[in-house]
């Protein structure tokens, strides 16, 4: 039974360019979560989808960033225009319901920003 | 104030030596108590959880929760060099948006 799969598991883009995240929950997950880590610092929220919704948006920034999880294929964590700061690590973690907030974790999506 | 506050680290102890995590939580609503641990460049992976208050074992670790003055700790007994990572408390709330919330974490050494 493989785990929640994420890739790239390194990225590194030029300031400007665009990021794509990519996160194959398990078998039989319906719920994801972002999160995004960055150094010396905890895990912080980004966004909870169930299949095509969004359920909860509420630590993602504002612009450039966008999540999505399609009837068919991965999670999607897109950046748009990508700039120093948004260097981190980038997890994903999938659930198979809402019960005791037990998440199963990726490897996580590690993004450097040049 | 933080939903979820958690000790600073880094801590280093030898081997054999008995060591204690912890976190305070603001939020009284709050459910689910969790341990996560993180070895370095990978993801989080669950420890323990609990929802009650109380002391709840899994063989050398043992999970506290202390809901009246809103603390929990993981004790970790007989520590091994393989306990050497980053620990990091969460709490959760169920309901509509649900989401799992993280202290800063803990980076423990074990020195054999």
């Amino acid at each position: 039974n493989a785990g929640v799969m994420q890739n790239p598991r390194h990225l590194v883009r030029r300031r400007g360019q665009e990021a794509r995240l990519r996160c194959s929950p398990m078998k039989g997950h319906s719920h994801v979560y972002w999160y995004r880590q960055l150094p010396e610092e905890g895990l912080k929220f980004m966004v909870y989808l169930q299949k095509e919704n969004i359920i909860d948006e509420s630590g993602m920034p504002k612009e450039r960033f966008s999540a999505e999880f399609p009837k068919e294929g991965p999670s999607i964590l897109r950046i748009q225009q990508v700039v120093r700061g948004d260097s981190a690590a980038y997890f994903c973690a999938s659930s198979p319901n809402l019960g005791a907030g037990e998440l199963f974790f990726g490897e996580g999506s590690r993004l450097t920003v040049l | 104030q933080k939903e979820v506050e958690q000790d600073p680290g880094p801590l280093s102890v030898p081997e054999g030596a008995i060591v204690s995590l912890n976190c305070t939580y603001s939020n009284s609503a709050f459910q689910y108590f969790m341990w996560y641990r993180q070895y370095s460049r990978k993801g989080p992976e669950l420890l323990m959880y609990t929802y009650s208050s109380g002391n709840k074992e899994d063989g050398r670790f043992t999970a506290q929760v202390d809901k009246s003055s809103k603390y929990i700790s993981l004790f970790i007994r007989d520590s091994q060099p393989s306990d050497s990572a980053t620990y990091l408390c969460a709490i959760f709330l169920t309901g509509a948006n649900s989401k799992l919330t993280f202290g800063k974490g803990i980076t423990l050494s074990v020195r054999p």
